[in-house]
């Protein structure tokens, strides 16, 4: 399976834990994302790198949230001290820049981690 | 920041029928608009997106039309199948450099597609 892929699936953790999450892009993708998605809403953006840079994160990502993508390869997201109100599904894409030819910056998504606080 | 509005919530249709979900959306210089099928327990999936060079886009059963005067943007289904019962969501982006290019998301449109 050539797309992206997020580890772990599902976590459940009590609050006050950290837990990190990672994510593999497609392999030639160059940008990476990562979104939250919460029951019958759409995804949130949170965060997203080029290569290993960091170009924006949301209002959203609090200081208990922390993304890296060190080698620009995949990336992991951590929350420190979680609460209640981050269970959620975490989601990742990815994605090639260049829009020559009205090609790239098409957004592939991984299957999620599910993150659930108790 | 970018807001994206998607009309119907749910949408119940049968079999052969179309379906035709709306969007809106409130930033002038966005200029990518994907649409994401997301079937449940499953990641989203991108099914067809329209740049703002075009006014229409089609892929078999599927076809995107955008008017950027009025800043909006449709995702049409014809010939549904039960298979194509899933949330639907669109999005907005403002591509392709800098910090523009996060996708803004509407709040779906759960399609339920009958025998």
């Amino acid at each position: 399976d050539t797309g992206v892929s997020q580890d772990p699936r599902h976590k459940i953790t009590k609050r006050g834990q950290n837990v990190t999450f990672r994510c593999d892009p497609i392999s030639e993708h160059n940008r990476l994302y990562w979104y939250r998605q919460t029951l019958g809403q759409g995804p949130e953006f949170l965060t997203y790198f080029q290569n290993e840079a960091q170009l924006e994160k949301s209002r959203l990502l609090s200081d208990r949230f922390s993304a890296e993508r060190p080698k620009g390869s995949f990336s992991t997201l951590e929350i420190q001290r979680t609460e209640q109100g981050d269970s959620a599904m975490y989601l990742c894409a990815s994605s090639l820049t260049g829009w020559a030819s009205g090609t790239g910056g098409e957004q592939y998504f991984g299957p999620g981690t599910r993150l659930t606080v108790t | 920041g970018e807001n994206v509005e998607q009309h119907p919530s749910t949408l119940s249709v049968q079999e052969g029928d179309s379906a035709v979900i709306k969007c809106t959306y409130s930033d002038s210089a966005s200029n990518y608009f994907p649409w994401y099928k997301q079937e449940l327990g499953k990641r989203p999936q991108l099914i067809i997106d329209i740049r703002s060079n075009v006014g229409e886009k089609k892929d078999q059963r599927i076809a995107v039309t955008l008017n950027k005067t009025a800043k909006h943007f449709s995702l049409h289904i014809t010939e549904t199948q039960p298979e194509d019962s899933a949330v639907y969501f669109c999005a907005a982006a403002k591509g392709p450099t800098g910090t523009a290019s996060k996708l803004t998301f509407g709040t779906g449109t759960r399609l339920q597609v009958t025998l």
